[in-house]
């Protein structure tokens, strides 16, 4: 079974500083998705970033960026400029193309301050 | 477009009550999934399905029952509901896999407390 991997429980960040979130997972397969959720304080789960694993280029969305490494099995989530917004629970997830479901960490508290 | 509705947000029941929560999305997604999250445990799978009619176990399915009798709608029912069943539950849907992840839409979640 697939597993995923959060080693920080907490992180803290201050205003427009530059964060760095790890993930790490095991799998044998070569071909898998990976994702990052945000849950804030509202409970509501919300979809940050993906990347699909046979694409190469790291994805991006405004603030958020990916390190991928394929052959280290890691996959990163950097928050650029932070803001106060982005205190949240970050959940890393995993999804083998094959299955339908999704397997997720046990996620990294971010804290923000001003 | 709603989404993925849950209902109830929050509940309190008494032990050995049964309750079922209600999951509804209205995205025609294929998928349908309960997870539970408990503090510093992340998300984990209750049961999951993958079409009306089709339901399947996932890691922590003890305790819990579910259906697919339409696309739309996958309820989740806790029978003999134990202390251990105090936990925020999270519905979630998606498309078929393959089209970029898939990825997991989720309702807003259901605070449960077993007492």
């Amino acid at each position: 079974a697939q597993t995923v991997t959060q080693s920080q429980p907490e992180m803290s960040v201050q205003e427009a500083e530059t964060v760095t979130l790890s993930c790490t997972y095991d799998t044998s397969e070569s071909d898998y998705y990976l994702f990052w959720y945000k849950q804030p304080p509202s409970r509501q789960m919300i979809l940050v970033i993906r990347q699909e694993a046979y694409k190469q280029q790291n994805a991006t969305e405004n603030r958020f960026s990916v390190n991928f490494q394929k052959a280290a099995k890691s996959f990163s989530l950097k928050i650029s400029d932070s803001q106060l917004g982005d205190a949240a629970m970050y959940f890393c997830a995993y999804r083998s193309s094959g299955y339908s479901t999704l397997t997720f960490g046990k996620g990294t508290m971010l804290l923000v301050s001003p | 477009n709603a989404g993925v509705t849950q209902t109830p947000k929050f509940r309190i029941l008494k032990i050995g009550q049964s309750m079922t929560l209600q999951c509804a999305q209205d995205m025609n997604h294929n998928y349908m999934y309960w997870y539970r999250q408990d503090p510093g445990m992340g998300l984990k799978l209750i049961y999951y399905s993958v079409g009306a009619g089709i339901t399947d176990k996932g890691e922590v399915p003890n305790g819990y029952n579910v259906s697919r009798s339409t696309t739309e709608d996958f309820p989740l029912r806790l029978e003999l509901a134990a202390p251990s069943q105090t936990s925020v539950y999270f519905c979630a849907s998606s498309l078929r896999g393959g089209s970029l992840g898939s990825p997991l839409h989720f309702g807003n979640g259901t605070r449960l407390t077993v007492t």
